[in-house]
């Protein structure tokens, strides 16, 4: 069966620190990739996806992800890290016009 | 960005009554609608599928006869829980795809929090 997973569940940085959040996936075949972002009290918002093309791929607020096909992976970076980046993130795999499966998620806490 | 409304946003009932969620999307077609259920701190476990027009597809160990879903319209659609109990509560997302050149993207609504005593 198809997974996903982030191999952090909770982060914690400081101010203007790089973030790198893991994600692998087990699906065979073509994929397209999401990260989500829930800041607290809101909802999902999508901060970047890759269907295809170049394997990094760039989002809303400074991030960044790099799809490597063969690790299966599409880690999540950010070079500087603000407070306002405190929230939940979610990666997220389906295949086309198949359900989307998330990670368990990832709890990212920045230090003022 | 496309705009997905669920209402309410938040309901508390008594035990053994029912429950009916609604979810929209408010600027586009949306052919198939996703129920999730997020229990704190852990990830949005999907609750079913919903095509416009045909009967949901509902993840296994989910009661169907218990979360009635409906997709009447490309706009709206409905979960209702019903017989509600303590276990119940938790918060349900919904979410919206379009048919038509949205490729696989999801817009999620802001959710709505159950609360059955």
């Amino acid at each position: 069966a198809q997974s996903v997973s982030q191999h952090n569940h909770h982060v914690i940085l400081s101010e203007a620190a790089s973030l790198e959040l893991g994600c692998n996936y087990s699906y065979g075949g073509t994929v397209n990739l999401f990260w989500y972002v829930q800041y607290p009290g809101q909802h999902l918002q999508l901060l970047l996806k890759y269907f295809s093309g170049d394997p990094l791929v760039k989002g809303i607020k400074g991030f960044e992800a790099e799809f490597i096909k063969s690790k299966f992976s599409f880690n999540l970076r950010k070079p500087s890290v603000q407070w306002s980046d405190t929230a939940e993130y979610f990666c997220a795999v389906t295949r086309r016009d198949d359900k989307i499966i998330f990670g368990k998620g990832t709890r990212l806490h920045i230090l003022p | 960005g496309a705009v997905v409304s669920q209402h309410p946003s938040w309901v508390i009932c008594k035990s053994g009554t029912s429950v009916k969620i609604e979810c929209r999307s408010l600027d586009f077609q949306a052919t198939t609608m996703f129920w999730y259920r997020q229990f704190p701190k852990q990830s949005l476990m999907l609750m079913a599928t919903s095509n416009e027009g045909s009967k949901a597809t509902y993840e296994q160990g989910v009661e169907k006869d218990k979360f009635l879903i409906n997709h009447a319209s490309l706009t709206l659609s409905t979960l209702t829980v019903t017989s509600a109990h303590p276990e119940d509560s938790s918060f349900y997302i919904c979410s919206a795809r379009s048919g038509e050149g949205g490729g696989n993207e999801q817009f999620f609504g802001p959710g709505t929090r159950l609360t059955v005593l």
